[in-house]
């Protein structure tokens, strides 16, 4: 049972383009939501986060949009560069950064 | 950042053998997790400790056990190793409610 459903399971950008990478989760309880970025041979590390009390959250290129009436949300990547090529992950938990429920993840190619 | 330090970083065993995966963090977080990642699931919770004395089962924690020897120290253990446990496997800390902090994983195949 995939409590946090995430799509596409790949991406292809272009160099400057826009990336969007939504997530879908089923419990109401949830009331911290990350992203993390995950390059080869490394850990997953955190990116952006936001909580349920606001509709977007914004960290110079990266932004999460949050919609809590259909449970999802997103994050966006403005003018996406060939370094933002990795492999990014939604989360979910309650009770703050605790027990993470993590998407399937999404494997972003960003093309010179 | 915590320092989250995975030991080994990779790994070819057999069925059938047992297998530690040990996991040290230099930043005195009290909290430690271990996880599993495999292709198209992304990463599930094994197992989580919020302070020596506590120890949690995750989501999957069916054939396998861990120990917390101290704060720093938390280590996964598979009993008798199968193949369908191959997978990378992630440690991760934090203190209290804040973001988790990964160790960089160890990739572990069974033959």
């Amino acid at each position: 049972q995939q409590q946090v459903k995430q799509s596409p399971q790949s991406l292809i950008v272009q160099k400057g383009g826009i990336s969007i990478i939504n997530c879908a989760y089923e419990n109401t309880a949830f009331d911290y939501f990350p992203w993390y970025q995950q390059f080869p041979g490394k850990g997953p590390a955190l990116l952006i986060a936001i909580r349920p009390d606001v509709s977007e959250k914004k960290e110079g290129r990266f932004t999460i949009s949050f919609n809590k009436s259909a449970k999802q949300f997103s994050l966006h990547i403005m003018d996406s560069q060939p370094g933002d090529s990795a492999t990014y992950f939604c989360a979910a938990s309650f009770q703050g950064a605790q027990k993470l429920v993590f998407g399937q993840g999404t494997r972003l190619t960003i093309n010179p | 950042d915590a320092d989250v330090t995975q030991t080994p970083r990779n790994r070819i065993t057999k069925t059938g053998k047992r297998i530690m995966l040990e996991c040290s963090q230099t930043k005195g977080h009290d909290r430690m997790y271990w996880y599993r990642q495999d292709p198209g699931l992304g990463l599930r919770l094994i197992y989580y400790s919020f302070d020596v004395k506590d120890i949690n089962k995750g989501e999957i924690s069916d054939g396998y056990s861990v120990s917390r020897q101290a704060q720093a120290k938390f280590s996964l253990s598979l009993e008798s190793a199968i193949p369908n446990q191959t997978a990378l496997y992630f440690c991760a800390t934090s203190w209290g409610n804040q973001p988790q902090h990964f160790g960089d994983g160890t990739r572990l195949s069974i033959l």
